[in-house]
């Protein structure tokens, strides 16, 4: 079965740090990516997406992201973080059959920075 | 352009009772996916509706059903409630069924709370 791990639960930075949080996903096949935010008591937000083409991606607010086949992985950047950015931060995955247009998330990354 | 609307924004029940969840999606969609998150958790897929008909189903019983309108707008129905069904249900809307490229918007959830 499907699934997308995110092995950081909780990361906490200062503000203008670097940030990377892992997604790793199990499927072999076709799969379109996507990293959803949720500001605090605010909806689940797109940040950003891969379809196809160039790995390396780039969202809002300064987010990108680099799809990495071999490795089953769609991590998360930010060269500098902003206090603005506490949130949790959710990777998802839709398999490439044409009917399976589910969205499977991970368990989340809660991102705390300090001020 | 009015985004994915969801009400109620709370609710509280009691242990075996009924709920209903509705939802209209975004001005020119036509397809909703409801999704329950629990707290700590990421959201997780219940079904999917698209021409009026579930077209997806998660791994979730049979006392989760729906409804869809020939307006586009959705229901869940949750019958003999657990206090595990405790969560946030969130509905997604797009356009389109059967795409893999469909981006899904969120509305920003109904609390539930079973007691």
């Amino acid at each position: 079965a499907q699934s997308v791990s995110q092995h950081n639960h909780h990361v906490i930075l200062s503000e203008a740090a670097s940030l990377e949080l892992g997604c790793n996903y199990s499927y072999g096949g076709t799969v379109n990516l996507f990293w959803y935010v949720q500001y605090p008591g605010q909806h689940l937000q797109l940040l950003l997406k891969y379809f196809s083409g160039d790995p390396l991606v780039k969202g809002i607010k300064g987010f990108e992201a680099e799809f990495i086949k071999s490795k089953f992985s769609f991590n998360l950047r930010k060269p500098s973080v902003q206090w603005s950015d506490t949130a949790e931060y959710f990777c998802a995955v839709i398999s490439g059959y044409s009917s399976a247009s589910k969205i499977i998330f991970g368990s989340g990354t809660r991102l705390s920075i300090r001020p | 352009d009015a985004g994915v609307t969801q009400s109620p924004t709370h609710l509280i029940k009691t242990r075996g009772q009924q709920v209903t969840l509705r939802c209209s999606p975004k001005s020119g969609h036509d397809t909703v996916s409801w999704y329950q998150q629990a707290l700590g958790q990421g959201p997780q897929f219940i079904f999917q509706y698209y021409e009026e008909e579930e077209r997806q189903r998660g791994n979730f019983p049979d006392r989760f059903s729906g409804h869809q309108f020939p307006n586009y707008s959705s229901e869940l129905n949750v019958n003999a409630l657990l206090l595990g069904d405790s969560a946030l249900y969130l509905c997604a809307s797009s356009l389109g069924a059967g795409t893999t490229k469909n981006i899904q918007y969120f509305g920003a959830g109904t609390r539930l709370s079973v007691l």
